[in-house]
């Protein structure tokens, strides 16, 4: 199977801190992986693609240095929310791939965030 | 630009019943992949069925069927003998058959939250 891994699980931060989410691919390498963030029943909003050895790349409108995201290995890919502020506080998903096949992609467990 | 529709917010069907959750999608592409992804209370994702957009005949995993029109650009999922444990939001998604970074995101419809009555 294919198994991602992200910590931890819920947060509280108080504002102006900032918080890191890690997502591990435990039994696969996975050279891209997908960062979303989702509101009370709603969608899934892509936030950023996370490559290997490289910048990620953001979708527009998400602030790149209130999410800094680094992928410095092919198992793990970090979002770390600085200065964090109430309005951060979501539910945050990784997802990733094997590789260039079909079958969809491994999400995390997700990581709800709680400013305070 | 790809997008995904779920005109269905939500549906609700009887145990042991069949009920049908709509998607249509937009994309100028050929090749692609459709998915569809259950996310029950709990948050975590999980793929109920996929469909290469190349392959004409739909895709079954026990379960759960997939009606899959490419010309009408409709991927409407069946479920039959419906279950408690089916009950949760399903989200349709498309992904590029391009291979390489952000051309594989996964667009996501909606959402069609669908509740199963004993």
């Amino acid at each position: 199977g294919a198994v991602v891994s992200q910590h931890p699980s819920w947060v509280i931060c108080k504002s102006g801190t900032s918080v890191k989410i890690e997502c591990r691919s435990l039994d696969f390498q996975a050279t891209t992986m997908f960062w979303y963030r989702q509101f009370p029943k709603q969608s899934l909003m892509l936030m950023a693609t996370s490559n290997e050895g490289s910048k990620a790349t953001y979708e527009q409108g998400v602030e790149k240095d209130k999410f800094l995201i680094n992928h410095a290995s092919l198992t793990l890919s970090t979002l770390t929310v600085t200065s964090a502020h109430p309005e951060d506080s979501s539910f945050y998903i990784c997802s990733a791939s094997k590789g260039p096949d079909n079958y969809g992609y491994t999400f995390g467990s997700g990581t709800r965030l709680t400013v305070v | 630009a790809q997008t995904v529709t779920q005109s269905q917010p939500e549906m609700s069907v009887q145990e042991a019943e069949t009920v049908t959750l709509s998607c249509t999608y937009d994309t100028s592409e050929s090749d692609y992949y459709l998915f569809w992804y259950k996310q029950p209370p709990s948050r975590q994702m999980i793929l109920v069925i996929r469909q290469e957009a190349y392959k004409q005949q739909n895709a079954t995993e026990n379960r759960f069927s997939v009606n899959f029109q490419k010309a009408a650009k409709s991927f409407s999922l069946k479920i039959s003998d419906s279950q408690l444990g089916d009950a949760a939001m399903y989200f349709c998604a498309y992904r590029s058959a391009r291979y390489g970074g952000a051309t594989n995101k996964l667009i996501f419809g909606t959402g069609t939250l669908l509740a199963v009555q004993p």
